[in-house]
């Protein structure tokens, strides 16, 4: 399986404020990229994902992220959360040496304070 | 939207007992995962599993687990005997299949709460 770091076990903030979760994966050859979200008692759901083309990508719910093939990044941004965005976050990757299954990083727990 | 479903939300069990995890994926996908999240921990990847058969697992994945496609709507996970470390949350997924090498998303079930004591 492919290494993939989260920066932030747990971020805090305040309603407005911009998020971004960073995210680097270990694999030099083709990735594809997502991002997961998870909320509260529900299941995970696709933010966004890259396969190519363009590496900044824009998902669901005002979230875009930008692929950075030179440091093996995939951070996720957010101008201006809403308390509904309080959520546990995960990045994950796919390559063909792994037969396309999801390596999954920790998760970052986002905290949206009203 | 379709769902991937699971069932139960939360199953309580004793150690050494046998459980059974079932999910009813995506009714036209092809593919089939069984993922485990420990509480602090990653997502880890379990078994993948394609025409009725697994296509890979993982390390975790021992002769304790097994998996099974009973009758082309449920894909069931089964611990045989339930070690208090098995204690995790376990999602299931499915994917369409239709272009595996390249774009493949995969949709998550609630998962499933696996209490081991």
């Amino acid at each position: 399986a492919q290494s993939v770091s989260q920066h932030n076990h747990h971020v805090i903030l305040s309603e407005a404020a911009s998020l971004e979760l960073g995210c680097n994966y270990s694999y030099g050859g083709t990735v594809n990229l997502f991002w997961y979200v998870q909320y509260p008692g529900q299941h995970l759901q696709l933010l966004l994902k890259y396969f190519s083309g363009d590496p900044l990508v824009k998902g669901i719910k005002g979230f875009e992220a930008e692929f950075i093939k030179s440091k093996f990044s995939f951070n996720l941004r957010k101008p201006s959360v809403q308390w509904s965005d309080t959520a546990e976050y995960f990045c994950a990757v796919t390559t063909a040496m792994d037969d396309y299954k999801l390596s999954f990083g920790a998760g970052t727990t986002v905290t949206v304070r009203a | 939207e379709p769902e991937v479903t699971q069932t139960p939300s939360h199953q309580v069990t004793q150690m050494g007992q046998e459980v059974i995890l079932r999910c009813v994926p995506i009714s036209n996908h092809l593919y089939f995962y069984w993922y485990r999240q420990i509480l602090g921990q990653k997502v880890e990847f379990l078994v993948s599993f394609y025409n009725n058969e697994i296509s890979e697992k993982s390390e975790i994945f021992d002769d304790q687990f097994s998996v099974e496609r009973p009758d082309g709507s449920n894909f069931t996970l089964k611990i045989r005997s339930t070690k208090l470390e098995d204690s995790a949350m376990y999602f299931c997924a499915s994917f369409p299949g239709a272009d595996r090498l390249a774009k493949n998303i995969q949709y998550f079930g609630a998962g499933t709460r696996l209490s081991v004591l």
